[in-house]
């Protein structure tokens, strides 16, 4: 079973819309979470982390995270094509900051 | 310019020999990754080094093997490639901690024939 599941697989919104993520993981081990971006051809990207209850805010970027539940969220307002990419929900427990990823939802933002 | 550098870009090959893949990172980073992404976007861990030393050995087959010169440094080394192994190939590295970003590089993508 994957210890780190993403829904939905791919999300299409208009340009200026709100997308949404979302991701669960089944370990209680996992203490930090991070959500990536991969554009094509590229490596994935750090976009926001999230270690704590709650909302944390970052530009058009919204995560949540509700450790009780192993929820973790994210927001994007006012989407641009720009950010038609791969997203992924990645968790680690260790010091050595081993991250277990999501499969991935793919944003297509259309003009 | 501070990042993550993966060569070569692409690689073709034929079933049976052996590649290798190199990455170095200018960050400062003391612990490096591999990563395996297939054909579904799926990524997954192959190994972690910290220091040269091996920390994290996924279950991968023995054909595999990773090498630290430096902390700067690792490649990986695959003996007697299978057609399985066509994938992108990611190098990625941190600072140690549990609660610091990963930097990756572009990728080398292996097509085995």
């Amino acid at each position: 079973q994957q210890k780190v599941q993403q829904s939905p697989e791919s999300l299409s919104v208009p340009e200026g819309g709100m997308a949404s993520f979302n991701c669960t993981s089944s370990d209680r081990n996992f203490q930090y979470f991070w959500w990536y971006r991969q554009h094509s051809g590229e490596g994935p990207k750090a976009l926001m982390s999230i270690f704590s209850d709650g909302d944390k805010k970052e530009g058009r970027f919204t995560a949540h995270l509700n450790k009780a539940s192993l929820h973790v969220s994210l927001h994007i307002r006012d989407s641009q094509p720009s950010d038609s990419a791969l997203y992924f929900c990645a968790a680690s427990d260790s010091g050595y900051n081993k991250l277990t990823f999501g499969k991935g939802t793919v944003l297509l933002v259309s003009p | 310019e501070t990042a993550v550098f993966q060569t070569p870009n692409y690689h073709v090959t034929q079933v049976g020999n052996e590649v290798s893949f190199n990455c170095k990172q200018t960050l400062g980073h003391d612990t490096m990754y591999w990563y395996k992404q297939d054909s579904k976007k799926l990524l997954k861990i192959m190994f972690s080094y910290n220091n040269k030393q091996l920390i994290v050995n996924e279950t991968v087959p023995r054909r595999f093997s990773p090498q630290s010169s430096d902390k700067a440094h690792l490649n990986l080394r695959i003996k007697s490639v299978e057609p399985e192994d066509s994938a992108v190939y990611l190098c990625a590295s941190t600072r140690t901690g549990g609660a610091e970003e990963q930097y990756f590089g572009p990728g080398t993508r292996l097509t085995v024939l």
